[in-house]
């Protein structure tokens, strides 16, 4: 365990689902972020919260909603998504936004949109 | 927009060799660079991170170098071992300004060493 743990692991969803991924961390970092990662591209940087305030939206269509309740957890909202939203969603956690040691990342939701 | 290119999608080698990264960016000016390793089915892992001001930073067969003339950046592994089979990706950031919080990933070199 990197100290961010995701669930679930696994997510199967048809275009009409609403489901939420779950991030939890508690290394005591102030900020934490979402990224997108589909086979043979680089990880898309989706959101980021600085001490629970959204600081960035990545042109993320409305279909993906965060949540940040408080330091230690964040939420990824999805409905109506599309077949092209399924990849691997990571959550990642820094000490600040400089990030100067570097993201904890948790082991990811594989996300499938049938 | 910034661009990060890393030298190529696979990378083999022997047992016992260096294996040599190539990350290189464009339009971008980053305060430091990462480079982080990942396995299969599993988020991305921390290894070094080396900034603008440093030229060189080593952690353990791990060698990480920047030039921020050539905007290019090499990370080394020496002795390679089977085990340090993994994608391996290189990351940009800065530490103020609008882009804080922000960290450009490369798509990753996929490095196997066979015995």
């Amino acid at each position: 365990e990197t100290g961010v743990t995701q669930t679930p692991r696994h997510l199967v969803m048809g275009m009409t689902n609403k489901k939420s991924l779950k991030c939890e961390q508690h290394l005591g970092h102030n900020a934490m972020y979402w990224y997108k990662q589909s086979a043979k591209k680089p990880l898309e940087l989706m959101f980021v919260y600085s001490l629970e305030e959204r600081v960035e939206n990545n042109s993320v269509p409305s279909r993906f909603s965060p949540e940040c309740p408080n330091s230690s957890h964040l939420f990824l909202h999805l409905h109506t998504l599309q077949p092209e939203d399924s990849a691997l969603y990571l959550c990642a956690s820094s000490q600040d936004l400089a990030a100067r040691y570097g993201y904890t990342f948790g082991s990811g939701t594989r996300l499938t949109v049938v | 927009s910034q661009k990060i290119e890393q030298n190529s999608e696979a990378l083999n080698i022997q047992e016992g060799k260096t294996a040599t990264l190539t990350c290189n960016y464009t339009n971008y000016s980053p305060a430091y660079l990462q480079w982080y390793r990942q396995d299969p089915g599993r988020g991305p892992v921390f290894l070094l991170l080396i900034r603008e001001n440093e030229k060189e930073k080593r952690k353990e067969r791990l060698k990480v170098t920047f030039d921020t003339t050539l905007k290019q950046s090499l990370f080394h592994i020496t002795a390679s071992q089977p085990a340090d089979s993994a994608t391996y990706l290189c990351a940009l950031g800065t530490a103020a300004g609008s882009t804080l919080g922000r960290l450009y990933f490369g798509r990753g070199t996929q490095l196997t060493v066979w015995p």
